[in-house]
């Protein structure tokens, strides 16, 4: 089993609909978990940073951790074709290396 | 400043050519990262810098030679690649922790790199 699980999608939606993206874990010992948004031949930006456990609202992006079931979710509210991107999930624990989800790529059609 | 830069953009060289890729921030991060992404992959790890010292090398060929010469700059030295080491170059900085643990990391745009 992989340390961190990603659908690659591509996942097509309507612009104005509710994305959401999630990635699963193996590793109990992740701490820190991150969404980066990462458009073609770009580097990444990060989206969304949390600490363990609990939910993270930013303008439309929410970001959600539940490390009981090792599930983290990335939620679009009223998506626009500028989300049309990557979306990397990353974790790692404290004092290691981050570990990156393959990513799933995101489309939104006006 | 939140930015980290990267040059150049792109670059295209021969297998017997040396080259260095740089990049710097001025957010005060004293963790620096080098990234290799393929096409429709994530970000690989290379090499991680805290405090100027190398900490983390992701046993990566020796043709790639990394160096930080303060802690706002680092390069990466690069000499008798392979076409397959045709790539986009990441490179992150991020605060070190109490404790040495790193806090988030943020990219640059990365340099996208062909070797002929």
């Amino acid at each position: 089993q992989k340390e961190v699980e990603q659908d690659p999608g591509p996942l097509s939606v309507p612009e104005g609909a509710i994305v959401s993206l999630n990635c699963t874990y193996s590793n109990s010992a992740f701490q820190y978990f991150m969404w980066y948004r990462q458009y073609s031949r770009k580097g990444p930006e990060l989206l969304m940073y949390t600490y363990s456990s609990g939910n993270k609202e930013d303008g439309r992006f929410t970001a959600q951790v539940d490390k009981s079931s090792k599930y983290i979710s990335l939620f679009i509210r009223d998506s626009q074709p500028s989300d049309s991107a990557t979306y990397l999930c990353a974790m790692k624990a404290a004092g290691t290396a981050l570990i990156f989800g393959k990513g799933t790529t995101l489309s939104v059609s006006s | 400043d939140t930015e980290v830069t990267q040059t150049p953009k792109h670059l295209v060289m021969g297998m017997t050519n040396k080259k260095s890729l740089k990049c710097e921030q001025h957010m005060g991060h004293r963790a620096m990262y080098w990234y290799k992404q393929k096409a429709k992959k994530p970000p690989e790890l290379m090499f991680v810098y805290s405090y100027e010292k190398l900490s983390i090398n992701e046993s990566v060929p020796s043709r790639f030679s990394p160096e930080c010469p303060n802690s706002s700059l680092l390069n990466l030295h690069l000499h008798a690649l392979q076409p397959e080491d045709s790539a986009l170059y990441l490179c992150a900085s991020s605060q070190v922790l109490t404790g040495g643990a790193y806090n988030e990391q943020f990219f640059g745009p990365g340099t996208r790199l062909t070797v002929l």
